[in-house]
């Protein structure tokens, strides 16, 4: 089946720990992101990758790291600069960026990191 | 700066009701519209996209609109089951990424 591994499921962090979000797409789409979910808030871009080798920052990349070192991989890493990280974590793919072509949007099922 | 609106933000139904959801968005620079549905503590699911070319597409008992011009979209439910209970949520595309309202929450009652 193709789509867009998020693990683990659910993350424990502690203060002042770095963890990494694992983000895997089988569906050869170049554009990869991820965002983050707050109760009553809309989803918030954190970076964004249109091809493998290249990434940009979104909106709150502040604490936040990503690489992009193969296309159907963009690994997420919450650092202990990030002070507020206890949030629902989505990552989503695209075959093209929008404005590009093909721009559907498929998500993950998320990860949920709670700070200890 | 696009915004994105989502009203209203719950809606409570009985079964077999057709019922509209409404989006709007500030900036009529868009790529497409995406329509959405979450479940609890779960991903999104695609429901539809519509290109900024297009009026509508529909699936199923889903129809979803766009009106460029005045900044709106609707997706409209029809005959809604208990199983439709989801947040809904759309999405415009910018030129890199997507901008999420804060979505309606729905229930529909047996």
């Amino acid at each position: 089946d193709g789509g867009i591994t998020q693990s683990p499921k659910y993350l424990f962090r502690k203060e002042g720990q770095n963890v990494t979000l694992s983000c895997e797409q089988n569906l050869n789409h170049d554009a990869m992101y991820w965002y983050r979910q707050d109760p009553g808030q809309g989803l918030r871009l954190i970076y964004y990758s249109q091809i493998v080798n290249d990434f940009q920052k979104g909106d709150i990349a502040e604490g936040y790291s990503v690489s992009r070192e193969k296309k159907e991989s963009f690994p997420l890493t919450v650092t202990s600069a990030q002070k507020n990280p206890t949030a629902f974590y989505l990552c989503a793919s695209s075959m093209d960026s929008p404005g590009q072509g093909n721009t559907e949007a498929f998500f993950g099922q998320g990860t949920r990191l709670t700070v200890v | 700066k696009q915004e994105v609106t989502q009203i209203p933000a719950a809606l409570s139904v009985p079964e077999g009701e057709n019922l509209v959801l409404n989006c709007s968005f500030t900036d009529s620079a868009i790529y497409n519209l995406q329509w959405f549905r979450q479940d609890p503590g779960k991903g999104l699911t695609s429901l539809l996209l519509i290109q900024s070319s297009q009026r509508e597409q529909t699936s199923g008992r889903l129809n979803a609109s766009l009106d460029k011009s005045s900044g709106r979209s609707t997706l409209y439910i029809a005959a809604s089951q208990p199983g439709d209970s989801a947040t809904y949520l759309c999405a415009v595309s910018g030129t890199y990424k997507y901008i999420f309202g804060t979505g309606t929450r729905l229930k529909v009652l047996a």
